[in-house]
């Protein structure tokens, strides 16, 4: 069956970058988009962007630009988050989430980033 | 991008029917057959509810059912049951290959 199994929570200070993996099983990775998709506590879900993960091409929103990376590694069927420049507004889980048809179609678990000297 | 509009909270009794919102715009809903559906339970990952504006994923029950009108999506949940008490958001594709939120709606049942 799909799973998405996310990297664990991790803690940074003010100004660090974070990296969040996402490894995708039980389909062909290469196939199919992988979003990102930002909660922080109590708030609402906020679409990041994606990535092709066939030929690497990239998508972000906005909000994110110039300060999020996505990639992925085929190989090991990984896709990468990773956000720079982090401040405490960061403070949030991040989902990656499998594209079907246009729709974030399977999660991952999610992983908790707090931001915080 | 401004995020879809939902009401902040609805709620109904056990077997009741509920039905929530998610406004958006030309831009968005209204002009792709994309609206999706999530489901989330406090410290949960969204679970996908409704896909492609009525679809239901494999394994959802039937008594969850979206539809759409010009620029406004909706989501039905009939025949309320505890376990159904969660936030529900909404999410459009949108121009540009973007996709937008809703701000979430909480529902209880009462």
């Amino acid at each position: 069956q799909v799973q998405l199994v996310q990297s664990g929570a991790e803690v940074k200070e003010p100004g660090a970058s974070v990296k969040v993996s996402c490894k995708a099983s039980g389909y062909s990775f290469s196939g199919y988009p992988m979003h990102w998709v930002r909660q922080a506590p109590g708030q609402r879900l906020e679409w990041m962007g994606w990535i092709n993960t066939g030929n690497g091409n990239t998508k972000y929103s906005q909000k994110f630009q110039g300060r999020v990376t996505f990639t992925r590694d085929t190989s090991a069927s990984t896709a990468y988050m990773e956000l720079g420049s982090l401040r405490s507004e960061d403070t949030a889980v991040f989902y990656c989430a499998r594209d079907i048809g246009r729709t974030l179609f399977y999660w991952g678990q999610g992983t908790l980033v707090t931001v915080s000297s | 991008q401004s995020a879809l509009t939902q009401p902040a909270s609805v709620s109904g009794s056990p077997g009741q029917s509920i039905t929530i919102s998610c406004t958006g715009t030309s831009s968005d809903v209204g002009s792709y057959n994309l609206v999706s559906w999530y489901q989330q339970h406090p410290g949960k990952a969204p679970k996908l509810m409704i896909y492609e504006g009525s679809k239901r994923p494999s394994g959802v029950s039937n008594r969850f059912s979206g539809s759409k009108s010009g620029n406004t999506a909706s989501l039905t949940v009939s025949g309320l049951q505890a376990e159904d008490e969660a936030d529900y958001y909404c999410c459009s594709y949108a121009e540009s290959t973007t996709w937008v939120f809703g701000g979430g709606t909480k529902l209880t049942v009462l």
